[in-house]
């Protein structure tokens, strides 16, 4: 299985802060990355897929970037309704694993 | 609009057995890749199952191999999981998602399956 390694675990932010999350696979995965942010007690959203590109909706404000087996999310001018917890995925094979998350807090 | 709504979740002991319902609307649970995503409480999110397109297999974490039983019914637009052998660590939320190899688009809201004597 492909394993997906979140760093950090958590951080603090403050309104206005750029924010950069990290992910590494532990084997290739093309360009099969994507991103998902969750808010406590809602099912997760669709950030970023295929490494890059920006799901439908979704503020130009994330970016996703990088390549094999580094990929990162930044957010850049963080606002009150980003925090919440972020996770990155594979789904280059299956089973399409994700990052253990990152907790955005103030 | 795309709609997931999922619904079947309760208490069931050990050994158990539920069957999961997602009720699929604006779009064709037939010719889409559909996945369970579950989430134990207070942890991460773990792929359960899923179709990767409308003619592929069905694929299956290890951790649920041969316990559970990905089905869809396209005639009611519906995706199920069949949970058999349930064990104390299958307690999660359980979320029916649309979407493959380009990510997961679309949600339910998760239905909560716990798994107690």
């Amino acid at each position: 299985d492909i394993q997906m390694t979140q760093s950090p675990s958590s951080l603090s932010a403050s309104v206005g802060d750029r924010v950069t999350i990290t992910c590494r696979a532990s084997q290739s995965i093309a360009s099969y990355l994507n991103w998902y942010q969750q808010k406590p007690g809602k099912a997760p959203k669709l950030l970023i897929y295929a490494v890059s590109s920006l799901q439908s909706g979704v503020p130009s404000r994330f970016r996703g970037s990088g390549s094999g087996p580094d990929f990162s999310l930044t957010i850049n001018s963080l606002q009150p309704e980003d925090f919440a917890t972020y996770y990155c995925q594979q789904s280059y094979s299956t089973p399409w694993t994700f990052g253990q998350g990152t907790k955005v807090e103030i | 609009e795309v709609q997931l709504l999922e619904s079947g979740g309760g208490l069931v002991q050990p050994g158990g057995s539920l069957r999961l319902s997602c009720e699929a609307s604006g779009f064709s649970v037939g010719s889409s890749a559909m996945s369970w995503v579950r989430q134990a409480p207070g942890k991460g999110l773990e792929w359960v199952s899923g179709f990767t397109t409308s003619t592929a297999g069905t694929y299956y974490a290890d951790a649920v191999q041969g316990r559970f039983t990905i089905s869809r019914d396209t005639s009611k637009n519906n995706l199920h999981l069949q949970m058999n052998s349930l064990r104390v660590e299958d307690t999660a939320v359980y979320f029916c998602a649309k979407g493959g190899g380009g990510g997961f688009a679309s949600w339910g809201q998760g239905t909560l399956v716990t798994v107690a004597s």
